[in-house]
């Protein structure tokens, strides 16, 4: 069973240009979850997707950043324009189960990690 | 609000030593935790995790925690590290949401050989 999968791996942009990160969850996961870690701090939450609806987006920093998941599957995170703060590691993660971290787990995708220069 | 402390954002010991992980966590009810280990160019991996029962959880790979309520902590252990342990580990906690989880800064835990 193939895992969470992300692109890209990694991405360097300029300033004020846009960018797009793609997750693919695992096939069936209804729920999908981006969080980002910037500069060596902590992993923080972004968003929740159940199937393409937004279930929680309380993290998402300002609206530079759209998250989308259209027809529930794969998932994507824009960002537009960047700045040099949204430099870090973004990670996607998936799982079937709507009561994720008490009954089951996220699995984690290996991240994208973007640099803005 | 949730909140997790992990002390020391670099751990190393020697192979066969005891690895011992810190984290202290605020939370303003019973709390859910996590931790959470990240190896070289790989995604996080749930090593193990508290909700309810036993405080002494087993993980994977040998690793186990204690959540010990009057100390607010669950700090991870191990009797005796590999070379395959370097990695770095994330100690959480379940959010208000249940959308979430609170991760604290990491710790990168090196071994000596």
């Amino acid at each position: 069973e193939a895992g969470v999968t992300q692109f890209p791996s990694h991405s360097v942009i300029e300033k004020g240009q846009t960018v797009t990160l793609r997750c693919d969850p695992i096939s069936g996961h209804d729920n999908l979850y981006w969080y980002r870690r910037v500069m060596g701090k902590e992993i923080k939450f972004l968003l929740h997707f159940v199937k393409e609806s937004k279930q929680d987006e309380s993290g998402m920093p300002n609206n530079r950043f759209l998250a989308e998941r259209t027809g529930g599957t794969y998932s994507t995170l824009k960002v537009q324009p960047a700045e040099l703060e949204d430099s870090g590691v973004y990670f996607c993660a998936s799982s079937q189960d709507p009561e994720t971290y008490l009954n089951t787990e996220a699995f984690f995708g290996q991240g994208t990690r973007l640099t803005v220069v | 609000a949730q909140s997790v402390t992990q002390l020391g954002s670099h751990v190393s010991v020697s192979e066969g030593a005891l690895v011992l992980l810190r984290c202290n966590y605020s939370s303003s009810v019973p709390p859910y935790l996590f931790w959470y280990v990240q190896y070289p160019n790989q995604g996080l991996q749930l090593l193990l995790k508290y909700t309810t029962g036993a405080t002494l959880v087993k993980g994977i790979n040998g690793f186990e925690a204690e959540f010990k309520k009057s100390e607010t902590s669950f700090h991870l252990t191990k009797p005796s590290a590999h070379m395959s342990d370097a990695a770095e580990y994330f100690c959480a906690v379940l959010g208000s949401s249940a959308s979430k989880i609170i991760f604290g800064s990491g710790t990168r835990l090196s071994i000596r050989p």
